[in-house]
């Protein structure tokens, strides 16, 4: 079942700010909202993850919605290099089910000169 | 980040042979490491998770006959694809997860797998 629901892919120009939508109508309260990336032919990278608060790592900023039903990863400053496909995954983090990571289709990112 | 390393990197082979692709996580320790399978224009695909000292667990739909997985140290999980055809030919990403509470998660580089 997909938990996630992401636009199949966007355009962003270099140094512009990315804004990756995604939305989790179906979220529950113990679950948090994590992105991968993975560039051509890589396995995916870490990128952020939260439960509800917004955060920010030297990577990208995560905005959740006040409901959890949606939330947006921003690439401040998007480079070339950021082109790749960008997973919205919901999951629980602890327990007998934290850990398995579901694949949704993901967002295809485009940075473009 | 925690490093995660798989090998080969790229591997070809006849139909029928089998094939062993090793995951291991380099500076830390994982209890539980998971297979992903990804076709081309594909999401990744988890085939199994697989925890130390004991049986994997896989996931509806993969032939656990076919996918045999090993995990016998906490830092070496290893795939063999046995009598392998064509149509399994993919992309093979293995994760490990931390053995700590934090459940964090970090994948390594892959493995492309053509059978002729």
């Amino acid at each position: 079942d997909a938990k996630t629901t992401q636009p199949t892919s966007m355009d962003c120009a270099e140094g512009r700010a990315a804004n990756l939508p995604c939305n989790h109508s179906t979220i529950s309260g113990n679950e948090y909202v994590y992105w991968y990336r993975q560039i051509h032919s890589q396995g995916p990278q870490y990128i952020i993850h939260g439960l509800k608060n917004n955060e920010t790592n030297e990577m990208a900023s995560l905005i959740i919605t006040e409901d959890r039903k949606s939330s947006t990863l921003i690439l401040p400053h998007a480079t070339l290099r950021d082109t790749a496909v960008y997973y919205c995954i919901v999951r629980v983090a602890r327990g007998n089910q934290g850990g398995k990571l579901i694949f949704g289709q993901g967002t295809e990112l485009s940075v473009k000169p | 980040g925690a490093v995660v390393s798989q090998h080969p990197s790229w591997v070809i082979c006849k139909s029928g042979t089998s094939v062993k692709i090793e995951c291991r996580s380099l500076d830390f320790q994982a209890t539980t490491m998971f297979w992903y399978r990804q076709f081309p224009k594909q999401s990744l695909m988890l085939m199994a998770t697989s925890n130390e000292g004991s049986k994997a667990t896989y996931e509806q739909g993969v032939e656990k006959d076919k996918f045999l997985i090993n995990h016998a140290s906490l830092t070496l999980s290893t795939l063999t694809v046995t009598s392998a055809h064509p149509e399994d030919s993919s992309f093979y990403i293995c994760s490990a997860r931390l053995a700590s509470s934090s459940n964090e998660q970090f994948f390594g580089p892959g493995t492309r797998l053509t059978v002729l």
